[in-house]
């Protein structure tokens, strides 16, 4: 079954980098696009980058533009996400998901998050 | 950005009720790119429907979604125990493929 396992959270003073990681298995993670999605708390969904299938194409909201990198390893089924220059507002609880194909497809499959705070 | 505004904020119930959510972008959205998700407390989110209107695999027929350029429904014909969450819109038609803020569906 398809199984998205995020790693890589924890707790990160103001203007330092962190790096998650999303674990995908149970499909053919080559042939599907992969996005973050993060959550922060008490507040709704907020879309944060997507990658395609081969890792050719990315997009990602302005808020984390120029800070946060989406990239992926399909030799070892992989999404990464490399947060610098980390602000409060992005603590969060940081999903993974994927698309199939096209980036511009529903996210089917969604892991169960890495919790990321940001504090001094 | 196109901005997904939801309503209503809060939507109380009784199990067997009709539920009926909205979204409205402030951009025009092809009815291709319109998805509804369920986020239930310490689960991952749920896929419900994708192009404005077909089911995701598994997902019960009480379940439909309808509306076309900027407003769309989401209807769950009768709440079931459930189904008590909460419901998230979705446009990924053009980046950032941006949410609606959330309906929270709860017990009256």
């Amino acid at each position: 079954q398809v199984q998205l396992v995020e790693s890589g959270g924890g707790v990160v003073q103001p203007g330092r980098s962190l790096r998650l990681s999303c674990a995908a298995s149970g499909f053919t993670f080559s042939s599907y696009a992969m996005h973050w999605v993060r959550q922060a708390p008490g507040k709704g969904l907020e879309w944060v980058a997507v990658i395609s299938y081969d890792g050719g194409h990315k997009y990602s909201t302005g808020s984390v533009e120029g800070r946060f990198t989406i990239s992926r390893d399909n030799s070892k089924n992989t999404l990464f996400l490399q947060m610098n220059s980390l602000r409060a507002e992005d603590t969060a609880l940081y999903y993974c998901a994927r698309s199939s194909g096209d980036p511009r497809s529903p996210l089917d499959y969604w892991g169960q998050g890495t919790l990321v705070t940001v504090s001094s | 950005e196109n901005v997904l505004t939801q309503s209503p904020g809060t939507l109380s119930l009784s199990p067997g009720e009709r539920a009926t959510l909205s979204c409205r972008a402030s951009q025009s959205v092809s009815s291709t790119y319109l998805a509804w998700y369920q986020l239930k407390p310490g689960q991952a989110p749920r896929l419900l429907i994708y192009a404005a209107s077909i089911r995701a695999t598994g997902i019960p027929d009480r379940f439909s979604g309808s509306g076309s350029g900027t407003d769309f429904t989401l209807t769950i014909s009768r709440v079931e125990p459930e189904d008590f969450a909460v419901y998230f819109c979705q446009q990924y038609g053009s980046s950032p493929y941006t949410f609606g803020q959330g309906t929270k569906l709860e017990i009256k």
